[in-house]
């Protein structure tokens, strides 16, 4: 079955550094979204890709979509605090649009 | 503009009795699906549900799990005979159309198998 992996697993940055995360999947993926959980909390929609090659921007949060659409990026230019949370890919599958999510990567940040 | 609603938020259960979950989804949304999150683990798909009618229940394990979503009222994930192992989060998501659109999910329900 479809695999959708995550790297790193966790990433640990001091206030101010950059972050990247990357989604790579077993499978050519029609779009690709982006979700936010905070500990303790429940996954938060931020964006969908849809595009070969697309490059969307939210403020410090840049996200990239593949030439070949099997895999796509997220990256928070000096992170903060607030950052913090474990950031999953996902991909909606098919009529139903089920969610097939990445394993995940945490973003711990410290002062 | 109320969200999707889950409860119960906390759910202790000792092995071997049931678990019921409702969610109600968002003002308008007809389609829910359902996650489930093993301590430190990623989402896994349950089941994907619309009024009055399972469309996709190729997550649910075979045995001891259901889910409906009624003409009135919530959409129920009910767990018979509960082991340890079901001990997760279950978090319920809502979209206006399944056509790739975004999920809104909601707080989750933690279920404790003692």
């Amino acid at each position: 079955g479809q695999q959708v992996m995550q790297i790193p697993q966790y990433q640990h940055v001091q206030e101010g550094e950059d972050f990247t995360t990357y989604c790579n999947s077993s499978t050519t993926l029609s779009n690709i979204q982006w979700y936010k959980q905070r500990p303790g909390g429940h996954p938060v929609f931020l964006i969908q890709l849809v595009k070969s090659g697309e490059v969307k921007k939210q403020k410090r949060l840049t996200f990239q979509f593949g030439e070949a659409k099997k895999n796509s990026s997220l990256h928070i230019t000096a992170t903060q605090t607030t950052d913090v949370g474990t950031y999953f890919c996902a991909d909606p599958t098919g009529t139903a649009s089920k969610l097939t999510f990445g394993t995940g990567t945490r973003l711990q940040v410290t002062l | 503009n109320a969200g999707v609603m889950q409860n119960p938020r906390h759910l202790v259960r000792r092995r071997g009795q049931e678990a019921r979950l409702r969610c109600s989804p968002m003002k308008g949304h007809s389609h829910v699906y359902w996650y489930r999150q093993l301590p430190e683990e990623g989402l896994k798909f349950m089941v994907y549900l619309q009024k009055e009618n399972i469309i996709d229940e190729s997550g649910m394990p075979k045995e001891r799990f259901s889910a409906e979503f009624p003409k009135e009222g919530p959409s129920i994930l009910r767990i018979q005979q509960v082991v340890r192992g079901d001990s997760a989060a279950y978090f319920c998501a809502s979209s206006l159309s399944p056509s790739y659109n975004e999920q809104f999910f909601g707080p989750g329900t933690r279920l404790t198998v003692l």
